[in-house]
Order: structure tokens, then C-alpha cells, then sequence
């Protein structure tokens, strides 16, 4: 069975320093790998994804991520965090069949950016 | 651009009322899905449709119905409300066909069950 971790509830940073959000996953065959951002009371929205090719993947709002195969990691960066940026972050990863399309979401990790 | 559109909002309800969750989309997307986000749990699948008159369950589709009469519409149906069904729900639609398709999200609905 597929599955992500995200392995830290939660990430603070100081405004202006990089950030990074982990997720590591399990999956049999080529990952499609997925994360959306959450604001407070707001649904989900699409930041980045790794389909195949290059394994720096570059997002919305100045997000992006590093596919590590050999790591199973796909975590999430940001160079220089914004208070804006605080929100709650899920990495995904696409279980897929004909007639059947799913997200595995890991659980969750809220970031929260420091002035 | 309206996208996935929920309503409503937030909702209180008294354990065994019922009460039917709305989702619409605009995409023309073939796929249509619920998730129910819970603290700690991430999200887990409801119910999916791949198309019009075509649905089945996802984790935990216990207490819920959904139908698919057209592909814009995927209402969610809570039978009898209880507590344990306190949660946000996020209806999701997609191209279906291939596993590169981004899903979208709708903006969510807090239900509480009193």
C-alpha cells in the first residue's frame, strides 16, 4: 500500500530564513508525488508536482521540491519564509488505477513563520 | 473562476438529523471525490464518482450516500448525524484518464455534530 509520512507536526522559522517541510513515501512504481497548502479556515490549494524529470520541482509563491529517490523524500523549500506563509502543509502521493483516482495525504504540518 | 464550489460553509447539526453537503464544478472534470479532513489524520477518501451515474467508496464512506446525476454536481448525504462525523469536508475534481491530472479543491465545509 502507498503511503506518506510527514514527520514533524510542526516547522517555526524566522522570517527571512529558508524553510523546509519533510515528507517521505512508500509507493510501488514511479511516485506521483503531490503538496497543497492550507489556510486558516480555506480549502486546499495546489502548490507543486512531481510527475517525472527533473527533481527540483518549482511551485506557487516561491515554494519548491526535491524529489529524492533514493531518500523517498520529497520535501518541500522555501529560500527566504514570509508570515504569510504560515498555513498548514500536506504532501500527498497519487494511488491510481482505471475507474479509481486517489490522494494519500500525510498527516499534516503546520508551519508557522516568526516576524 | 469558480473551480470546486461547497456549500455550505459551516453547519451545526443535532445528532440524527440529516443533511446533504453540496459540490459543484465547473471544469468539466470526469472525476469527483469527498475527503473528510481530521486533525492528525490528514485527509481520507469518502466517496469518488468517475463519472455520472458512476460512484463507489473510498476509507471510510460509513454514514454517507452520494449520487452523480450530472457530471457538475456530487452531493454528500449524511443518513443520521452523529458526533463522530465532526470533521471539515473537502470535495475534489480532477481529469480523470491519467495520474499527472492535478486535483482540485473545493474551500471546504465545517460541519458540527452536537
Amino acid at each position: 500500500a502507498q503511503s506518506v509520512a510527514q514527520p514533524e507536526d510542526q516547522v517555526n522559522v524566522a522570517e527571512g530564513n529558508p524553510l523546509t517541510v519533510k515528507c517521505t513515501y512508500s509507493v510501488s512504481g514511479n511516485p506521483y508525488l503531490f503538496w497543497y497548502v492550507q489556510y486558516p479556515n480555506r480549502g486546499l490549494q495546489f502548490l507543486l508536482k512531481y510527475i517525472t524529470g527533473d527533481n527540483l520541482v518549482k511551485g506557487s509563491y516561491g515554494f519548491e521540491a526535491e524529489f529524492n529517490k533514493s531518500q523517498t523524500s520529497f520535501h518541500l523549500k522555501k529560500p527566504s519564509a514570509l508570515v504569510s506563509d504560515s498555513a498548514l502543509y500536506f504532501c500527498a502521493v497519487r494511488e491510481f488505477s482505471p475507474g479509481y483516482n486517489k490522494l494519500i495525504f500525510g498527516a499534516g504540518t503546520r508551519l508557522a513563520v516568526h516576524p | 473562476n469558480a473551480g470546486v464550489t461547497q456549500t455550505p460553509k459551516f453547519q451545526v447539526l443535532k445528532t440524527g438529523q440529516s443533511m446533504t453537503l453540496q459540490c459543484a464544478q465547473d471544469m468539466n472534470h470526469e472525476y469527483m471525490s469527498w475527503y473528510r479532513q481530521d486533525p492528525g489524520m490528514g485527509l481520507r477518501l469518502i466517496h469518488y464518482s468517475v463519472g455520472a451515474g458512476i460512484t463507489d467508496q473510498g476509507e471510510v464512506p460509513n454514514g454517507y450516500n452520494v449520487s452523480r446525476s450530472t457530471t457538475e454536481d456530487f452531493p454528500l448525504r449524511l443518513l443520521s448525524a452523529a458526533p463522530s462525523q465532526t470533521s471539515v469536508y473537502f470535495c475534489a475534481s480532477s481529469y480523470s484518464g491519467t495520474r499527472r491530472n492535478t486535483i482540485y479543491f473545493g474551500e471546504g465545509s465545517w460541519l458540527t455534530v452536537v
